[in-house]
This record gives C-alpha cells, sequence and structure tokens, in this order.
C-alpha cells in the first residue's frame, strides 16, 4: 500500500470540472509543496503536468491546476476534454525517499 | 530539445543478465540526477533510484536495494539499470526520467522529461 493514496477511478461528462485527490501524512503532503503529478495515456510514458504543488510546466493547459489543503494534494481538470481521458500519478518526495501514489484513471463520459 | 532515448524491448530467461540503457540529450547530462521507474502490468509507477552521473551518486529505494544496480557512463551520456539474475516478477515497464531536485527550505524532486519505457518480459 502507497504512502500516498489516490482514487482508483473518476470520472466526468466533457466541459466538467473533476478533482483528483491524493492524501498522505504530514510529512510528505502537508509540510511543504512537495507534490508533483504525471499524466499517462495508454501506452505512453508518464508527462509531467504539476510541479511544486501547483505550477505548470510550459506547454500545459491552464486547465490543469493543483492545490493543497492539509495533508491532501489535489489535482483539479477544468473543462474536461476527451483527450484528458488518462491515468494520473501523484508524487512526493520526503526522508531522501520518493513516493508514488496509486495513480487515478480518469474516464471521460 | 530535451531528450531520452531508451534501448528496445527486451525477452529474457529467468536467471539472465540484462542492462538496460537510457541516453539523454540536448542538455547537460551531467549535471542533473536521472530516475529509473518500474511499471508492473496494470499497475502504478514505483520509483528505484536514482543516479548523479557528474559523480555517479546513487541512491536506491529500499525495495529495490540490492536487486538492480543503476549506473551512468558519463562520457556518452548515458546511464543504465542492470540486473545479475532475473526472475519473472521483474517483467515490468521500466523508464528513466530526468530529475529537478529544487532546495528552497526543502528539497523538492520532480521529474520533468521521460524515456519512452524499455519493456522487459521475463520467463521460465
Amino acid at each position: 500500500q502507497s504512502a500516498l493514496t489516490q482514487p482508483a477511478s473518476v470520472s466526468g461528462s466533457p466541459g466538467q470540472s473533476i478533482t483528483i485527490s491524493c492524501t498522505g501524512t504530514n510529512s510528505i503532503v502537508g509540510s511543504y509543496n512537495l507534490v508533483s503529478w504525471y499524466q499517462q495515456h495508454p501506452g505512453k510514458a508518464p508527462k509531467l503536468m504539476i510541479y511544486e504543488g501547483s505550477k505548470r510546466p510550459s506547454g500545459v493547459s491552464n486547465r490543469f491546476s493543483g492545490s493543497k489543503s492539509g495533508n491532501t494534494a489535489s489535482l483539479t481538470i477544468s473543462g474536461l476534454q476527451a483527450e484528458d481521458e488518462a491515468d494520473y500519478h501523484c508524487c512526493s518526495y520526503a526522508g531522501s525517499s520518493v513516493v508514488f501514489g496509486g495513480g487515478t484513471k480518469l474516464t471521460v463520459l | 530539445e530535451v531528450q531520452l532515448v531508451q534501448s528496445g524491448a527486451e525477452v529474457k530467461k529467468t536467471g539472465e543478465s540484462l542492462k538496460i540503457s537510457c541516453r539523454g540529450s540536448e542538455y547537460s547530462f551531467t549535471r542533473y540526477w536521472i530516475a529509473w521507474v518500474r511499471q508492473m502490468p496494470g499497475k502504478g509507477l514505483e520509483w528505484m533510484g536514482i543516479i548523479y552521473p557528474g559523480d555517479s551518486e546513487t541512491r536506491y529505494s529500499p525495495s529495490f536495494q540490492g536487486q538492480v544496480t543503476i549506473s551512468a557512463d558519463k562520457s556518452i551520456n548515458t546511464a543504465y539499470l542492470q540486473w545479475s539474475s532475473l526472475k519473472a516478477s521483474d517483467t515490468a515497464m521500466f523508464y528513466c526520467a530526468r530529475v529537478r531536485l529544487v532546495v528552497t527550505g526543502a528539497e523538492i524532486l520532480y521529474f520533468d522529461y521521460w524515456g519512452q519505457g524499455t519493456l522487459v518480459t521475463v520467463s521460465s
């Protein structure tokens, strides 16, 4: 069992907003903006979507946003599009160790 | 543009050895850590370890310490992941990724570029 807990699946209709949660301990989520988020389409390599909790790399749509409340980090996707259907993984780093969440499958209905 | 290009898929037998590679280009290879990440079929991502090609300092996940060896050859901008004796449970996709390590009150780490993955299949 991962030290970061994500829901196994979420779904939404085109145009809607969805949020994926990533819950951990204070040391791996709560203390600093440690969490990054990765999108992975089937058969493809992961892609960085959010880093340092809420920052977007160049080229990532502003429909993707990251936030944190207490020991839970969240990824929100607004204006859901068919191409957003993918697996999403959260990740944190603490104590010189990297930990990933179990991943969340996003289905666009 | 930064690129990480991994070696091709491998099909091996249990007990065999294997070394897969990850070559970086269009950036200063010696100045960024490289990570290896495992993804077993239908499962999530697992961090295996990281290496700093500049001096080959290596850090392993406790789950993979002693199970694999991570190395790098900075003269050819290439990082490696190797096994001395494969098991069927080593069947997985393996990704390398460039690490960004930021120190701002805390150490923050994330992976900004990824290789395309190397599929390793081990059978008896």
